[in-house]
């Protein structure tokens, strides 16, 4: 069985620009999380997806926005970076919504805004 | 407002010594209560999680912790660390119909021999 998988690994981008994240989930997992994790901090969620519709969102402004496929597979979109997007960004699968199911988390992308 | 607090950001323990982690939480109502482990360059690990029932839970690689009501804790125990428990561990909680994990900030665990 595959784990969650998140590509890529790193990447570093300029201020201003817009930057594409991608998850696969656990299979037979329909729901997928978002967070991002700043240097020294814990994960702070971003948003949820839940059978390819938006499923509750952090405190996070519109310019992170996301998208969950039919394979339930998602990505995370950041535009107009800014250097406080820094940041590890981890992907967790759960087989279904809801605080019982546990949340598998990929390695996480880490971006380097500069 | 929901809040996960882990008052020690950085623990050093003897391999072999005892080990407890700190965690505090304010919700709303009793949530339910994990503790994931993070290795540098990792995504983050489920050690142990508490829904109901009895209030000691037992995880992965000898972790126990123990949920006190009165207190709002969830403290971390291990009788007995090994140099590869060296990690960030991170306390969450999450409302049982939620949809988003509260972390705490973390405690950085170095294990010295």
């Amino acid at each position: 069985e595959t784990g969650v998988t998140q590509s890529p690994t790193h990447l570093i981008k300029t201020r201003g620009q817009q930057v594409t994240l991608r998850c696969s989930s656990q299979s037979g997992h329909n729901t997928v999380s978002w967070y991002q994790q700043a240097l020294g901090q814990g994960p702070q969620f971003i948003f949820q997806y839940y059978r390819e519709e938006e499923n509750g969102r952090g405190n996070f402004p519109p310019r992170f926005s996301g998208l969950q496929f039919p394979n339930y597979s998602s990505e995370l979109n950041v535009n107009a970076l800014e250097l406080d997007d820094s940041a590890l960004y981890l992907c967790a699968s759960s087989p279904q919504r809801g605080g019982a199911y546990e949340q598998y988390f990929g390695p996480g992308t880490r971006l380097t805004v500069t | 407002a929901q809040s996960v607090t882990q008052p020690d950001i950085h623990i050093t323990v003897s391999e072999g010594a005892s080990l407890e982690l700190r965690c505090n939480y304010s919700y709303g109502a009793t949530p339910y209560l994990f503790w994931y482990v993070q290795s540098p360059g990792q995504g983050l690990q489920l050690l142990l999680k508490y829904f109901s029932g009895d209030t000691l839970v037992q995880g992965i690689k000898g972790f126990e912790a123990e949920f006190k009501r009165s207190q709002s804790s969830f403290n971390l125990r291990k009788p007995s660390v090994h140099w590869s428990d060296a990690a960030e561990y991170f306390c969450a909680v999450i409302h049982t119909t939620g949809n988003q994990f509260y972390f705490g900030t973390g405690t950085s665990l170095t294990v010295i021999p």
